[in-house]
């Protein structure tokens, strides 16, 4: 089972913002590193650290965390933003990596 | 550009063994942490592995035992070795480069388009 959780399936209107969360007490010494995955394509990293996107990732995505819950906001959803999220740490022995069970975002 | 791809994969009986590589591009791999991770169809991400720079090697306890990670530095290539492949190893197998920024800020970087293992008699 994974240590780390995640809301089956979120929703959000076209051009609102959505929050995606994921909790695991990893998270409380740990950054959640997030990852968007379109159907048939490999999973892309959106956000690390605390909120930094790589290069050619749209400033509508930002992350935050809180005690053992790291979150992934979209503000502005976009229908290109429909896809899996998966967030993903080290695990609280430290030596093994972890992910969430995914997200599948909705865009209405 | 930074690039992997992966190769190696297909359909394997129960208990057989098969190797994955990663040929690498654009940055080597013997200087970075890579890891491996898998994707049941349908299902989520499953960190399978990792490989320090320096050597050490990692595994998921759901593969430990079974599978060895290695490179090949003339290569500039990664590699997943699976013994005793079960049903549930079916999945796509992604490779990854690791990105340390500090102990406590961990994320995969880049990632290839992933191999397909299918365990089934």
């Amino acid at each position: 089972s994974s240590e780390l959780t995640q809301d089956p399936a979120v929703s959000v209107a076209l051009g609102q913002t959505v929050r995606i969360t994921c909790q695991g007490d990893s998270l409380r010494n740990s950054y959640a590193s997030w990852y968007q995955q379109k159907p048939g394509q490999a999973p892309i990293l959106v956000i690390f650290g605390y909120s930094i996107r790589p290069s050619g990732i749209p400033d509508r995505f930002s992350g935050s965390s809180s005690g053992n819950t790291a979150s992934l906001t979209i503000t502005g959803a976009q229908a290109e933003d429909e896809a899996d999220y998966y967030c993903n740490s080290r695990d609280s022995s430290g030596t093994h990596l972890v992910f969430g069970g995914g997200t599948k975002l909705t865009v209405l | 550009e930074v690039q992997l791809v992966e190769s190696g994969g297909g359909l394997i009986q129960p208990g057989g063994s098969l190797r994955l590589s990663c040929a690498a591009s654009g940055f080597t791999v013997s200087n970075n942490y890579m890891s491996w991770v898998r994707q049941p169809p349908g299902k989520g991400l499953e960190w399978v592995s990792l490989i320090y720079s320096a050597g050490a090697t990692y595994y998921a306890d759901s593969v430990k035992g079974r599978f060895t990670i290695s490179r090949d530095n003339s290569e500039n290539t990664l590699y997943l070795q699976m013994n005793s492949l079960r049903a549930e190893d079916t999945a796509v197998y992604f490779c990854a480069r690791d990105r340390i920024a500090a102990l406590n800020n961990w994320y995969f970087e880049v990632w290839g388009r992933g191999t397909l293992v299918t365990v089934s008699s």
